[in-house]
């Protein structure tokens, strides 16, 4: 089936440690981004990525880092210099993810959520 | 002012009852509007698209006010099932690169 796989379900993490959130794609979607969550607010945009091997910022970029080298893949990572790590992360992707393509929903993987030891 | 805002809620209905709510959102170039279901500690699901003439899904209707900037949902004969936080998602045109802006949802509770 197609679909967005988030791994692994529930993390945590230590005090200076960079944890890493996998997010694969069958969907052969073009773009890819990564949320946060945190209770009783609206998701707020981590990364997002167009086209493989380019990525740009979100609303809340610091402390967070992303790679893109395979257009079915784009890992998080949540590094030490993110302070209040803890929340839930979404990982989702659409067809193309502006322009002519801002009209296309997107669709999430089952989330990680992400706690400190 | 938010860029999307919703009434969090709850709103408590009787299981068979309509129930309507709205959305308001702050760029008037806003494109394409969208209504995600998200049940509680899972990922948000598309529900429906919001389109300009206003569109239906089987019991759900969907709204579009361009003139007073919000989206609207209603929901006929509610379900049990149809409890969940409802998220109203917009997007945000050039300003912001045409990425989604997501406000904090609003939480129905149908009630037997």
């Amino acid at each position: 089936d197609g679909g967005i796989t988030q791994s692994p379900k529930y993390l945590f993490r230590k005090e200076g440690q960079n944890v890493t959130l996998s997010c694969e794609q069958n969907l052969n979607h073009d773009a890819m981004y990564w949320y946060r969550q945190d209770p009783g607010q609206g998701l707020r945009l981590i990364y997002y990525s167009q086209i493989v091997n380019d990525f740009q910022k979100g609303d809340i970029a610091e402390g967070y880092s992303v790679s893109r080298e395979k257009k079915e893949s784009f890992p998080l990572t949540v590094t030490s210099a993110q302070k209040n790590p803890t929340a839930f992360y979404l990982c989702a992707s659409s067809i193309g993810g502006g322009g002519r393509y801002s009209n296309q929903p997107q669709h999430f993987g089952d989330g990680t959520r992400l706690s400190i030891l | 002012r938010k860029e999307v805002e919703q009434d969090p809620g709850p709103f408590n209905v009787p299981e068979g009852a309509t129930v309507a709510f709205n959305c308001t959102y702050s760029n008037s170039a806003s494109q394409s509007f969208f209504w995600y279901r998200q049940d509680c500690r899972k990922e948000p699901k598309l529900l429906m698209s919001v389109y300009s003439s206003g569109n239906e899904d089987g019991r759900f209707t969907a709204q579009l006010n361009r003139a007073s900037q919000y989206i609207s949902l209603l929901i006929r004969d509610s379900k049990l099932s149809d409890s969940a936080t409802y998220l109203c998602v917009v997007n945000g045109g050039l300003d912001s690169n045409y990425q989604l802006i997501w406000g904090a949802g609003t939480k129905l509770i149908i009630k037997p």
